[in-house]
């Protein structure tokens, strides 16, 4: 069975400081990895993904993630946070292929101070 | 991006009567959607599999005849939660899929609730 970690309910940092929320992951083959965040009372947006290729992904509002296959892990990093990033954040895994299903995390609440 | 709308936002209804809610892909075609429940402060849960064309496929525990789903076209299905009752009280969430590289697209998601 695959399975998500996301070892933090809450990660805070002062605005302009880097920021990671880490995630982890336990998958039977090659994994594609999701992140999403989710605004108050919002569905989930779509940040960016890895199937295959350049470990280091980029994607939307200066986000990016790294895909480390020894360390089953895709923590997701900005090098310097808004307060408007603080939103809660969704690591998700499926096997890779177009149909897999696909496993959510538990979220992490990512709170950035002014 | 592909956008996924969501049909009502919020409906507040009496306990014992059915709610419709429709989930729709605007600029593409999703063969395949997914219904999800949100509880407070909590993670997403995935109730069903909607696949165009054919029955839906549901998770365990979730009750197939409360929440009806409909898959007719391939860019439209709609979640029914018959009898409501408070308990079924919450954020519900769909997304489609695109056939390519699997990510899904949720909509904004829905918020019932039962008095």
């Amino acid at each position: 069975a695959q399975s998500v970690a996301q070892p933090e309910d809450q990660v805070n940092v002062a605005e302009g400081n880097p920021l990671t929320v880490k995630c982890t992951y336990s998958v039977s083959g090659n994994p594609y990895l999701f992140w999403y965040v989710q605004y108050p009372n919002r569905g989930l947006q779509f940040l960016l993904k890895y199937i295959t290729g350049d470990n280091l992904v980029k994607g939307s509002y200066g986000f990016e993630a790294e895909f480390n296959k020894s360390q089953t892990s895709f923590h997701l990093k900005k090098p310097s946070a808004l307060v408007s990033d603080s939103a809660l954040y969704f690591c998700a895994v499926s096997l890779s292929g177009g149909y897999q299903k696909v496993t959510f995390g538990t979220g992490t609440k990512l709170q950035v101070i002014p | 991006g592909a956008v996924v709308s969501q049909h009502p936002s919020w409906v507040i209804c009496k306990s014992g009567t059915s709610v419709k809610i429709e989930c729709r892909s605007l600029d593409f075609q999703a063969t395949t959607m997914f219904w999800y429940r949100q509880f407070p402060k909590q993670s997403l849960m995935l109730m069903a599999t909607s696949n165009e064309g054919s029955k839906a496929t549901y998770e365990q525990g979730v009750e197939k005849d409360k929440f009806l789903i409909n898959h007719a076209s391939l860019t439209l299905s709609t979640l029914t939660v018959t009898s409501a009752h408070p308990e079924d009280s919450s954020f519900y969430i769909c997304s489609a899929r695109d056939g390519i590289g699997g990510t899904q697209y949720f909509g904004p998601g829905t918020r019932l609730t039962v008095l």
